[in-house]
Formats: structure tokens, sequence, C-alpha cells
């Protein structure tokens, strides 16, 4: 079956940039997005398509993707920014059945 | 502004069927590209994507679950019931159902995502 995967931790000071990847063989043809899910929390998306960003979601969040690897740049980091992060993609099997990651828990202190 | 809630037990028994059920507002499940999807995470694991279902009736299943699971919609009721039969220990998750926007964007190129989720329901399976 299809795997993404994540590093399982990141750390960075407060006001650093944070890069989380997200590697997979079939990204070079498939969008990547990123949920961000604090303690207790529901996940919330804050990248589609790669690099896009929804609305309310702070500028310092940004995306990228190339060949096998979709990245997660936080710009900046803010202690509030501290979560659990999982990029999410479809399969290359024709039903793009949707996989995520294994996640990465960003600490920033 | 989108809602979704999920609702359903929060203890089964092995063997057991369980049965989700996902209601929301602020949109409807018969307008183009719209779907709902479900979601789990067992405790301090990660998320597993379950099943959807879009607007023309679309269904789609995660491969290693396929045989378990049944996607319904009741537009008119605004709901979206997910059944799992066979329960075991291991089934024992947060079960979230999201919002979904999906599209083909050229040749094989289809694009969906989830937003935004539910609270999510707690459901253990013991004896």
């Amino acid at each position: 079956s299809y795997e993404l995967t994540q590093p399982p931790s990141v750390s960075v000071s407060p006001g650093q940039t944070a890069r989380i990847t997200c590697s997979g063989d079939a990204l070079p043809k498939k969008y990547a997005y990123w949920y961000q899910q604090k303690s207790g929390q529901a996940p919330v998306l804050v990248i589609y398509e790669d690099s896009k960003r929804p609305s309310g979601i702070p500028e310092r969040f940004s995306g990228s993707s190339s060949g096998t690897m979709a990245t997660l740049t936080i710009s900046g980091a803010q202690v509030e920014d501290e979560a659990d992060y999982y990029c999410h993609s479809t399969d290359s099997s024709g039903n793009h059945n949707s996989v995520f990651g294994g996640g990465t828990k960003l600490t920033v202190l | 502004q989108i809602t979704l809630k999920e609702s359903g037990p929060t203890l089964v028994k092995p063997t057991q069927t369980l049965t989700l059920t996902c209601t929301f507002s602020g949109f409807s499940l018969s307008t183009s590209g719209v779907g709902v999807g479900w979601i789990r995470q067992p405790p301090g694991k990660a998320l597993e994507w379950l099943a959807l279902i879009y607007w023309d009736d679309d269904k789609r299943y995660s491969p290693s679950l396929k045989s378990r699971l049944t996607i319904t919609k009741d537009t008119s009721k605004n709901q979206v019931v997910l059944t799992m039969t066979n329960m075991d220990p291991v089934d024992t998750a947060t079960y979230y159902c999201a919002h979904i926007i999906g599209y083909y964007c050229g040749g094989d190129c289809y694009s969906h995502w989830f937003d935004p989720w539910g609270q999510g329901t707690l459901v253990t399976v013991s004896s």
C-alpha cells in the first residue's frame, strides 16, 4: 500500500523557520495537503494543493513540492504553532484513495 | 459557516457493528464537487482515512478496510452514515467526519481535501 513518510519530530526556537517534509513516490503527480492538529483538538487544514493557504491561516505557513517530497514551512514559528502536522495525498491506483503521513510533532521552545 | 458533528456509541463489543452518523450544516450534499469523508485516529497515533462519499453518490473506501465499511448519505437530513462491521479492540479510535471539496483538475489529476472537520467521537472496543 502507498505510504507518505514524515519525520517523527522537528524542534525549533521561537522565530526560527520550521520545515516539515513529506515523501511519497506519487507526489510528483499528486497534490499534497497539510493539517495542523493541536493537542485534544480536531485537525485543521493549513495548506492545500501543495502551496495554497486557506483563508484565516497565517502567512507564515507556506507549502511547496518538488519531485517526491512536499514541504510545509513555518517562517518565524511561534509557540502557538506547536502541534502535530500531517500531510495528506492520494495514491496512484486510479481510485484516488486518500493517504495520510505518520505525522510530525513540532516543538517550539 | 460549515459545521459537522459525529454521533454514535462510545463503547462497542468485539464482533459488533459500529454505526456512526455525521450531521452537518452550512452546505448541501447535492452540490457538485461536495463530499463528506471519515477519518479515524487511534489514541496517540496517526490519522487514517476510512471512506468518503460525494454529491453524486460516488463512494470510495480505504483498500485495507473496504470489506468492513459502508458509507451512505441522506441528503434531506444532511447526514452521512458510516458502518463498520466486525469491530475489534484495534479499532478503538477517535472517528472524525469532514467536509470535502473535490474536482478533476485535468488528465489523471484529482484534487480533494478535508476542511473543516467535526470535533470527533471516541469509540472504544472492549468486552
